[in-house]
């Protein structure tokens, strides 16, 4: 079974700093990557995934994760971050093959972002 | 456009009282449909999955049982609640694992407290 990594619980950052969330994932064979949003009061929501091809992924609002396969990560970016940036981050991962694709989501990383 | 409802937004249970909670989707027919219970820190527990009517797989064993009486609707109970029941529980469907644009959409969540 696979297995995800979040480093960091808690982040809180100044308004225009550069974000870094860490993922590492544990699994033998190919991966679908995801990282999920969930802002204060709202559902989650897509980020942005990984299937196949580019492994540096864009998503909305301006973050990208790249997939490094050898370090088995997929860590999320943000070159400046914003006070509506703050929200509840999940990485999951999903297997692409064994019978089961049901993804396995990380703990979360709560970001804090101070005007 | 596919939609998911989730209701009731918040619950207030006694010990020992019943639980029912709906979700249904709307916009697509076959969907894989998912219950979760999140908990603080500890990211999203998967606590059934139904790839089909009538067809519900658990993978936490506790107080609680899925049903799927239609194609779009997910149905998660309990005959008698107790404490360790509170939570925060999101419903999710996905399209069929064969698909390679697999991905969830979540509902907005049911914040359950038993008292």
């Amino acid at each position: 079974a696979q297995s995800v990594s979040q480093h960091n619980h808690h982040v809180i950052l100044s308004e225009a700093a550069s974000l870094e969330l860490g993922c590492n994932y544990s699994y033998g064979g190919t991966v679908n990557l995801f990282w999920y949003v969930q802002y204060p009061g709202q559902h989650l929501q897509l980020l942005l995934k990984y299937f196949s091809g580019d492994p540096l992924v864009k998503g909305i609002k301006g973050f990208e994760a790249e997939f490094i396969k050898s370090k088995f990560s997929f860590n999320l970016r943000k070159p400046s971050v914003q006070w509506s940036d703050t929200a509840e981050y999940f990485c999951a991962v999903s297997p692409t093959s064994g019978g089961s694709y049901i993804p396995t989501f990380g703990r979360g990383t709560s970001l804090i972002v101070h005007p | 456009s596919q939609t998911i409802h989730q209701w009731p937004a918040t619950l207030v249970q006694p010990v020992g009282s019943p639980l029912s909670l709906e979700c249904t989707v709307e916009g697509t027919s076959n969907p894989n449909l998912y219950w979760y219970r999140q908990a603080a820190g500890r990211g999203l527990q998967l606590l059934f999955y139904s790839v089909g009517i009538g067809q519900i797989s658990s993978e936490v064993p506790q107080n609680l049982s899925a049903s799927r009486p239609q194609d779009r609707q997910f149905i998660l109970s309990s005959k008698k609640l107790l404490l360790s029941d509170s939570g925060f529980y999101l419903c999710a469907w996905s399209v069929p694992f064969s698909e390679s644009n697999y991905g969830y959409t979540f509902g907005s969540g049911t914040r359950l407290t038993v008292v």
